[in-house]
Formats: structure tokens, C-alpha cells, sequence
């Protein structure tokens, strides 16, 4: 089975721009999770969706937005790019968000350099 | 709010044991995990604990201590491929469901 896929590996953008990153959870997970890890720290939570419903947002600006269509694919959109959004871009799945089904599996994210 | 703390770095040789220690801080404690992350790769998951002590797994135990506000990672028979980063994160379902809060890794370095 495939894992959690992600669009683009890698992406250049320039201040002012703005990105959609994609993601494909495995198949049959529910649930689609965001996460910025910035070099040398740990993954930093964006938002959480489940059943195309949104379940949670970390602390990001207004210019991060998120959705997750009826395929259970998800879209994340950066507007207005900043240099502190060069970033490795992690999208995660998880079947549900209860007990041991809620474990989040992780895809080889998307590196994003803004210049 | 929560604070996770974890060592930056840990050196140990081939074969070795290291155990890697992780305290945590939560108002909405609902599991803790373990990823491995590989330098330029993405988190893969070790291990789940949601109830007090120790879940092996091969070469990897996981032991949590909820009371503590503690866990440990253990690796054992420590191989050259052990080299990578290890992150604990707790569940936290304060604000919203799901949610994993990370600690900033801890870099494990295997010699020969």
C-alpha cells in the first residue's frame, strides 16, 4: 500500500508569493494533519482536519489556510511568503483520532526555500 | 500550554545501549510517541505508550510514567543506522483532537 504521498519534494518562492502544497493520506485514513519543522527543531503543529472538517490550528498566521476534500486529500495554502516560512512542510495521516488508530503517519514532506 | 525537553544529542557505540529521556508538561495528556527522522527524511513512527510502563518492540522499548510526566526511548544492540534524530511528542486534545506537540529531537550518533 502507499504511504502518504506529498506535491512538490522541493519548491523556490520569493517573498510575496504564495504556495499550495498537496498531500494524499494512506488509503482509508480519515484524518490529514499539518506540520512546519524548520531546520534543527522538532515538527511545529498547523492544523488538523478530519472528515473534511478542520479540528485544530496552531499557532500560524492568518496567512496559512487548509482544506481537505471528499477524497480525504488535503491542500495547504501560504499566502503573502515570508523568509521564515523556508521550511520542511510535513503532512501526516492517521485512520481516526481515537486510541491507537490515531497514531499519524508521516510523508516525505515538502521543502520549501522562500528568497 | 506545554514544554517537552529531550537531550540534543547523544553519542554511543555499535552495539551500545542509550536511553533517550523525555519530560513532558500537558493539560491534555492523551498518549506520547516516538519518531525516528533521518536527516532530510520524514518522522517514522517507533512507538505508542498511553498507559504507564513499558512497551517493547525489537531492538526499541518505550516506557511512559504519567504521574512523572516522564518517558524513555531504549535502543539496544545499537547499529550504525541507529544514527538519526529521535523526537517524542505527546498528544495533547486540550484544543483541538490530535494535535502532537514535539520536542526538538534528540541527534543520536552511533560509532563504530
Amino acid at each position: 500500500d502507499a504511504g502518504v504521498t506529498q506535491s512538490p519534494t522541493h519548491l523556490i518562492k520569493t517573498r510575496g508569493q504564495h504556495v499550495t502544497l498537496r498531500c494524499s493520506p494512506i488509503s482509508g485514513h480519515k484524518s490529514v494533519s499539518w506540520y512546519q519543522q524548520v531546520l534543527g527543531q522538532g515538527p511545529q503543529f498547523i492544523f488538523q482536519y478530519y472528515e473534511k472538517e478542520e479540528r485544530g490550528r496552531g499557532n500560524f498566521p492568518d496567512r496559512f489556510s487548509a482544506r481537505q476534500f471528499p477524497n480525504y486529500s488535503s491542500e495547504l495554502n501560504v499566502n503573502a511568503l515570508l523568509l521564515g516560512d523556508s521550511a520542511l512542510y510535513l503532512c501526516a495521516s492517521s485512520l481516526s483520532d481515537r486510541g491507537i488508530e490515531e497514531t499519524q503517519y508521516f510523508g516525505p514532506g515538502t521543502r520549501l526555500l522562500v528568497l | 500550554g506545554q514544554n517537552i525537553d529531550q537531550p540534543t544529542e547523544m553519542t554511543a557505540t555499535e552495539g551500545a545501549i542509550v536511553q533517550i529521556n523525555c519530560t513532558y508538561q500537558t493539560s491534555g495528556f492523551n498518549g506520547l510517541f516516538w519518531y525516528q527522522q533521518h536527516a532530510g527524511e520524514a518522522p517514522t513512527f517507533l512507538s505508542y505508550n498511553v498507559l504507564d510502563g513499558l512497551e517493547e518492540k525489537g531492538r526499541f522499548s518505550s516506557f511512559l510514567s504519567r504521574s512523572k510526566g516522564y518517558s524513555y526511548l531504549l535502543l539496544k544492540e545499537l547499529q550504525m543506522k541507529d544514527s538519526a534524530s529521535y523526537l517524542c511528542a505527546v498528544r495533547d486534545i486540550t484544543d483541538s483532537w490530535g494535535k502532537l506537540q514535539f520536542g526538538a529531537g534528540t541527534q543520536v550518533v552511533v560509532t563504530p
